[in-house]
């Protein structure tokens, strides 16, 4: 069985700086996919980045970006210049390859972007 | 595109009393999911629809729990009778197709169920 973990419940950041959440995962597969979600209060889950095992390649989407260490099962996201609307619940997620597109998702860690 | 809708937003019940949540996916979607996401975790798959049949319900409580997706396409999650435990979010989410993991789930805005 696959586990993922959050270590951070909760990170704090100013306006414009840059914050990074961690993210361990625990697996025997060699393919599979990890993703970021994003929830917000409104409560509606948002996919912010999703990155494919085969691929050394760190994904980027704007000012999100992944640091994937297949070897460490590491996938950590970083954010940067933070904005007020990026504060939310993140969570990170694994999808086995052959898992009829099951996620299992970590515990999640708060975000705050404080002005 | 219109999102996928959930009712109701809130729901409060008491202990042993019934209750149920409905689902309509984004059009065209396959694949529907509903999650359980209790306060301060993330959510846990609860069954998986391709179209109208179950593809994984093994982490459904089906002394307590049913789901349906009647024609494939909106579905409907129940709880009879509800414990306190049962307190969460719920969350329906779909895909374009299962099993493609390039094919994001999109979710709804959930269902958060109270318990007395």
């Amino acid at each position: 069985a696959q586990t993922v973990t959050q270590s951070q419940p909760e990170m704090s950041v100013q306006e414009a700086e840059t914050v990074t959440l961690s993210c361990t995962y625990d697996t025997s597969e060699n393919n599979y996919y990890l993703f970021w979600y994003k929830q917000p209060p409104s409560r509606q889950m948002i996919l912010v980045i999703r990155q494919e095992a085969y691929k050394q390649q760190n994904a980027t989407e704007n000012r999100f970006s992944v640091n994937f260490q297949k070897a460490a099962k590491s996938f950590s996201l970083k954010i940067s210049d933070s904005q007020l609307g990026d504060t939310a619940m993140y969570f990170c997620a694994f999808m086995k390859v052959d898992s009829w597109g099951k996620l299992q998702f970590g515990a999640g860690t708060q975000v705050v972007v404080t002005p | 595109e219109a999102g996928v809708a959930q009712s109701p937003r809130y729901k409060i019940i008491e202990k042993r009393q019934s209750v149920a949540f409905w689902c309509n996916p984004i059009s065209g979607h396959a694949t529907l999911y509903w999650y359980q996401q209790i306060l301060g975790q993330g959510p846990k798959l609860l069954i998986q629809f391709q179209n109208n049949g179950v593809v994984d319900d093994s982490q459904l409580p089906k002394d307590r729990f049913s789901a349906e997706r009647l024609k494939g396409v909106d579905s409907t999650l129940k709880i009879q009778p509800a414990k306190l435990e049962d307190s969460a979010v719920y969350l329906c989410a779909s895909s374009l197709n299962v099993g493609v993991g390039n094919q994001p789930q999109h979710f709804g805005d959930g269902t958060r169920l109270s318990i007395l």
